[in-house]
């Protein structure tokens, strides 16, 4: 079974600070990493993507992905109380035409 | 900017009924996703489709689903006969590039069965 791994949390941190978010995944083969916000009753809504190996940022996000440990991370610099949200990690596995979700991280941003 | 809605928004039925969602992805995106969340739960895939025709199914997603696009622009999931376990958030989504690029999420209908 395929799945992708994320501590639920909650996660929380001052107004300001960094907030990291962790995800690892079990398919060593899946190539495309994506986080998704998701306020609680709504829809995910895309933050960011990630491909390749290394950084890559995006305003105050920048993920990580490390494809030989298999773990992707979301930092989210200048956090405020509005990021407050469950973060969900998921990953393309075994094809192009599904994704598979984390659990989710709850991030609360204490004012 | 453009958006996937959904309809409805809530539906409340008895078990063993049947129930259509409806939604209208993003007009020239080519990939079409169906996507559950029970209460509490994590985000789970359903079904993908794509040149018409079904590209992926999970074990969910069994004989009382089934998905189609009935006049080139609405996407409709049925449920055959509700049952209890199948109360959930019902998410669609549509990409123009399918899990290579990004996934446009409706904002949900929530289905209670009773």
């Amino acid at each position: 079974q395929k799945e992708v791994e994320q501590n639920s949390g909650p996660l929380s941190v001052p107004e300001g600070a960094i907030a990291s978010l962790n995800c690892t995944y079990s398919d060593r083969g899946s190539q495309s990493f994506f986080w998704y916000r998701q306020y609680s009753g709504k829809s995910p809504e895309l933050i960011m993507f990630i491909y390749s190996n290394g950084d890559k940022e995006d305003g105050r996000f920048t993920a990580q992905l490390n494809k030989a440990s298999q773990y992707v991370s979301l930092l989210i610099r200048d956090s405020q109380p509005s990021d407050s949200a469950t973060y969900l990690c998921a990953g393309e596995m075994d094809s192009s035409y599904k994704l598979i979700f984390g659990s989710g991280t709850r991030l609360l941003v204490r004012p | 900017e453009p958006e996937v809605t959904q309809t409805p928004s809530h539906q409340v039925t008895q078990m063993g009924q049947e129930v259509i969602l409806r939604c209208v992805p993003i007009s020239n995106h080519l990939y079409f996703y169906w996507y559950r969340q029970i209460l509490g739960q994590k985000v789970e895939f359903l079904v993908s489709f794509y040149n018409n025709e079904i590209s992926e199914k999970s074990e969910i997603f069994d004989d009382q689903f089934s998905v189609e696009r009935p006049d080139g622009s609405n996407f409709t999931l049925k449920i055959r006969s509700t049952k209890l376990e199948d109360s959930a958030m019902y998410f669609c989504a549509s990409g123009s590039e399918g899990v290579n690029g990004e996934l446009f999420f409706g904002e949900g209908s929530r289905l209670t069965v009773l």
